[in-house]
Order: C-alpha cells, then structure tokens, then sequence
C-alpha cells in the first residue's frame, strides 16, 4: 500500500459528460501528480501541483482541470469526455516535489471508461 | 526535450532465466533515472532510482541497473527471473527544475513461462 488513496476505482460514464476524480496524498507530502496511462499514449504526465499551488504542467488537455485544496487532496476535473479520455488516471504524491528525482507514490489509479 | 525509449514493447522468459529490460533516455544535463513496475490492477512502484555516483545501482526484489552515460542507457536486470516477476516494467526520466515530475517511456510487458 502506497498510501495515496484515488477513488473512484472504476467510472463509467458517457461522451459529453464531466467527471472529477480525487486522490489523497500520502500523510505529509505536499506535492500531487497527475498521469494518465492509456494504451496509444502510454504513461503521460498531466499536471503537478505542491501545496495548493500548479508547480508543473503536461500534456493537459484544456477540457481537464485539476486543483489541490488546503487539507492537501487533489480533484482532476474532466469535461466534454469523448472516446478517447477513456484511460487509467494515476495520482502520485511525493514529500516536496521540487526536488529532481524525488520519490513519487502512486494510487492504484481510476480506470475511466467513456462510452 | 527529455525522453524516455523502451525499444522492447513485450518479453517472454523462461523461469529461472535472466532479464535485460532495455531503456535508452535523452536528456541535455545529467539524468535521473528510474524504474517502476506495474503489477496487474496496480500503481507503480518504484524499483531503483539513479542520481550520481555508483553506475551500477541495486533495487528491491533483486533487480539491479546500470547507468551508460555513453550510451544513454539505463537498462535493467535480474539474474534469475521469479514467475512473480510477470508485470510491466516502466523506465522514467526525472525532468525539469524545480519539480520532479518523470517522464516515462511505454513500458516493457514482462510474461514469465514457467
């Protein structure tokens, strides 16, 4: 067990619809990550933020949004889902996240399935 | 930009038998370097990492790296694999100042025949 917690598991839902998916942090890091792992485009990193504040930025589409709220957890926003948002979303966490080569945790990720 | 290439898409070993799993990075300063594992309905988790000194840098679970600065590798190893083993293996540069987000390379499916 990693420590970081994303919930839902799984979510099924359909095109055109908005989902947001939450991740806590293991106790005591500050920094969260957002990964989305699909088959054509492998593990790609989306977003970062550290202590509430976006620290870095990926290949985040412009229909997603993510934030970090003050008890540290983390909501990744998606809206107008199409087909191919269908992915598995990781969250990670790590103790400070500005420091290169830092150890990140991951969640057991939600499994996304737009239909 | 920094990037992360894994030449191998899927392997298939005999139990028992030894593993090379391949990595080739490209980044313009010195790289830190990593390999996860990806169990079935799992997270990754984290193998060994690479920051400076040692080249040859020994992980959980038996596996070990070495670092090739001449060659852009990082490629891992296990002398003798475990049916256990069987997962996806992903290898991840750390990129950028000032945050440690990992780009990853597209993994390495690792199936292990008894």
């Amino acid at each position: 067990d990693s420590g970081v917690t994303q919930t839902p598991k799984h979510l099924i839902t359909a095109t055109g619809q908005r989902v947001t998916l939450r991740c806590s942090p293991r106790s005591g890091d500050l920094s969260v990550y957002w990964y989305q792992q699909s088959l054509d485009q492998g593990l790609q990193f989306l977003i970062q933020y550290y202590n509430g504040e976006e620290r870095a930025k990926g290949n985040i589409l412009e229909r997603f949004s993510a934030q970090q709220f003050p008890d540290l957890h983390s909501e990744l926003n998606l809206s107008s889902l199409e087909l191919g948002d269908s992915a598995l979303y990781f969250c990670a966490s790590s103790v400070a996240g500005g420091q290169p080569g830092e150890k990140l945790f991951f969640g057991s990720g939600t499994q996304l399935s737009v239909l | 930009a920094q990037s992360v290439t894994q030449p191998d898409i899927h392997i298939t070993v005999s139990e028992g038998a030894s593993l090379e799993l391949r990595c080739n990075y490209s980044y313009g300063a010195t790289p830190y370097l990593f390999w996860y594992v990806q169990s079935p309905g799992q997270g990754l988790q984290l193998l060994l990492k690479y920051f400076s000194g040692d080249t040859l840098v020994q992980g959980i679970k038996g596996f070990e790296a070495e670092f090739k600065r001449s060659q852009s590798s990082f490629n891992l190893r296990k002398p003798s694999v475990h049916w256990s083993d069987a997962a996806e293996y992903f290898c991840a540069v750390g990129a950028g100042r000032n945050t440690d987000k990992l780009i990853f390379g597209t993994g390495t499916r690792l199936q292990v025949f008894p």
